[in-house]
């Protein structure tokens, strides 16, 4: 069966720092990546979505970046975090197709101090 | 481009009560429809999807949701909610064509009470 793993559960960065999550998917071939942001009492926004290795598409303009260095594992990073970049960060996958759910991770949460 | 609608912020219920969740969606072409549920400090489970035929889709654990193509809706309901219901529920919409991209609603937080 396929499973996502999503990492760390939880993090406190000062502003200024760098950023790293990581994001892997076992059991599939393929998959379409994303990346979403929660922030407290709203929706989800796509950050950003991937079709393939080295293929990342960016919904918003921001101060976050992501890469997919292999099949299965999604990146997201910021060279310098800012206050607003905090939020429950959630990686997900889907298989190809249209109609093809997302599969989402146990989530990051990023507090920014 | 399409958008998702979820009017109640947060819904309050009554053991054994049952219970409707609100989503509307806008799209200028044919959509798929999605409910997720979340848990406090968790990702999104899919609860359930429409993606053809019976517009009358149903979850494993009592709910179900109606595809209205007229009223451009898909509330999701069940008949006597249980304290474990007690979550944050998302409706999301994707086109369906091309690439899939889901578009979430802002979520309603349902309260289940004793």
């Amino acid at each position: 069966s396929q499973t996502i793993h999503q990492w760390p559960a939880t993090l406190v960065q000062p502003v200024g720092s760098p950023l790293s999550l990581e994001c892997t998917v076992e059991g599939t071939s393929n998959p379409n990546l994303y990346w979403y942001r929660q922030a407290a009492g709203r929706g989800l926004q796509l950050l950003f979505y991937s079709v393939g290795i080295g293929q990342i598409s960016s919904e918003v303009p921001q101060n976050l970046s992501a890469s997919r260095p292999q099949d299965r594992q999604f990146i997201l990073s910021s060279k310098k975090l800012l206050l607003s970049d905090s939020g429950f960060y959630l990686c997900a996958w889907s298989a190809r197709g249209p109609g093809s759910p997302l599969h989402f991770g146990n989530g990051t949460r990023l507090t920014v101090t | 481009a399409q958008s998702v609608t979820q009017l109640d912020s947060q819904v309050p219920v009554f053991e054994e009560a049952p219970v409707e969740l609100r989503c509307n969606y806008s799209s200028s072409v044919s959509v798929y429809l999605f409910w997720y549920v979340q848990y406090p400090n968790q990702g999104l489970q899919l609860l359930l999807k429409y993606l053809s035929g019976s517009t009358l889709v149903e979850s494993i654990n009592g709910f179900e949701a109606e595809f209205n193509k007229s009223q451009t809706s898909f509330h999701l309901r069940k008949p006597s909610v249980h304290i474990s219901d007690t979550a944050e529920y998302f409706c999301a919409v994707s086109l369906n064509t091309g690439f899939q991209k889901l578009v979430f609603g802002t979520g309603t937080r349902l309260l289940v009470s004793p």
